[in-house]
Order: C-alpha cells, then structure tokens, then sequence
C-alpha cells in the first residue's frame, strides 16, 4: 500500500542549530504535504502546508522564517528548523493524500526533536 | 471556525465489548471522514474513511456517517487490550486540497 517515509526518527541537536527533516511518498506522487506538529498529550496541529514548486501556506502562528518548507519535487518535502531552541522540542509529523483531494492522509513515522 | 469535537475519555472498556467512539464536526461542507488510531509516541495510522452516510464496516471496526447531524462515529466490537490507543476523528476541510481538521482524540483502554 501507499508509504509515507520519514527521516530521521529522532533527532537531538544542540541550541542554535539547524535541523532538516525529510518526507517522502514512496510509491505515489504527491503535490501536497502537510506537516504537523505534536506536544506530548495534545492534538495534532497542523503548522505548514507543503505545495510542489510554489511556496508552502504557514498556520497563523508559524513563523515561516524558522521552519522552512521546500517541496521540490513530487515525491520529497522537507521541513527544516532552524536555530533551534528547546521549546522547539516536539513531534513533527509529515502527511500526505494518496490520491489529491478528499483521499485519507497517509503519516510519516514522525521525528522526535530534542534540542538541548 | 470549523471544528471537530470529541470526548477526551478515557473511555475504558472490558476486553471483548464493544467500544464507542464519537465525533461531531461543524463544517456542514465536509465530504470525508476519517478515523485514526495513535498509539502513545508514534504518528496517527488510518483505521477507518468513511464519505456516505450509514455504516461502513470492515473486520471488528464500523464507522457510522450521519450527516444530517455532522456525527461520526466508531464502533470496535471484541476490544483487545491492543485496541488501546488514542482514536482521532479528522473531517476534511471543503474546497481545500486533502487538508483535515482533528479532534483532540478520545482515549481508549480495554482492560483485559
């Protein structure tokens, strides 16, 4: 069946880095991602919507300039936090429509980030 | 604003019942219902969609579509221990490209 992959699983990086996190449909294309974020015990929330090749639409609150979205082809999205601080530890899971429009989203496996 | 209500739970169920889980939802232009399964640290996995209204059932699981009264639901007869999970209602957003709004989840725990 239809895969989302995610990379890394985990991740732990040190205040002030940067860090990337891949999305990939492994057997399906998709034009649009979603990527979510997740605090431990609450909902999902949806930060960014991941459009291929045109600019990704933030949530209000989201602050485009630290989490930047590239989708640059049909198959790969990536979200990268930059200058990370420890509130920025989270859940970040990727999603995508199988088949565009009303479809179930499919999930990434999520990355567990810890900045230190 | 569009939303999607649940009970938090915990909902707790004997092993072998039958666990309801509900779900209410604002936008009347919702086409697409979905039911996910999210076990403690690990992303959401789809159980169940639904698009009609009535039921829809597929192994232990049934989901049920009222449109008329924007409540979805989902039943899981003979509960397993393994069952226990946090179960997300999500509804699409009309007229937006695949993008759905969630529950806040209900929390499940069958006790064998």
């Amino acid at each position: 069946g239809a895969v989302v992959s995610q990379h890394p699983s985990r991740v732990i990086c040190k205040s002030g880095t940067s860090v990337k996190i891949e999305c990939r449909s492994l057997d399906f294309q998709a034009t649009t991602m979603f990527w979510y974020r997740q605090f431990p015990k609450k909902s999902l929330m949806l930060m960014a919507t991941s459009n291929e090749g045109s600019k990704a639409t933030y949530e209000q609150g989201v602050e485009k300039d630290k989490f930047l979205i590239n989708h640059a082809s049909l198959t790969l999205s990536t979200l990268t936090v930059t200058s990370a601080h420890p509130e920025d530890s989270s859940f970040y899971i990727c999603s995508a429509p199988t088949q565009g429009g009303d479809s179930p989203l499919h999930f990434g496996n999520g990355t567990r980030l810890t900045v230190t | 604003q569009k939303e999607v209500e649940q009970n938090s739970g915990p909902l707790s169920v004997p092993e072998g019942a039958i666990a309801s889980l509900n779900c209410t939802y604002s936008d009347r232009g919702s086409q697409s219902f979905f039911w996910y399964r999210q076990y403690s640290g690990k992303s959401p996995e789809l159980i169940m969609f639904i698009y009609s209204n009535g039921d829809k059932e597929d192994g232990r699981f049934t989901a049920q579509l009222n449109k008329a009264s924007q409540y979805v639901s989902l039943l899981i007869r003979d509960s397993q221990p393994s069952d226990s999970a946090t179960y997300l209602c999500a509804v699409n957003i009309a007229g937006s490209q695949g993008n759905l709004i969630f529950g806040k989840g209900t929390k499940l725990s069958v006790k064998p």
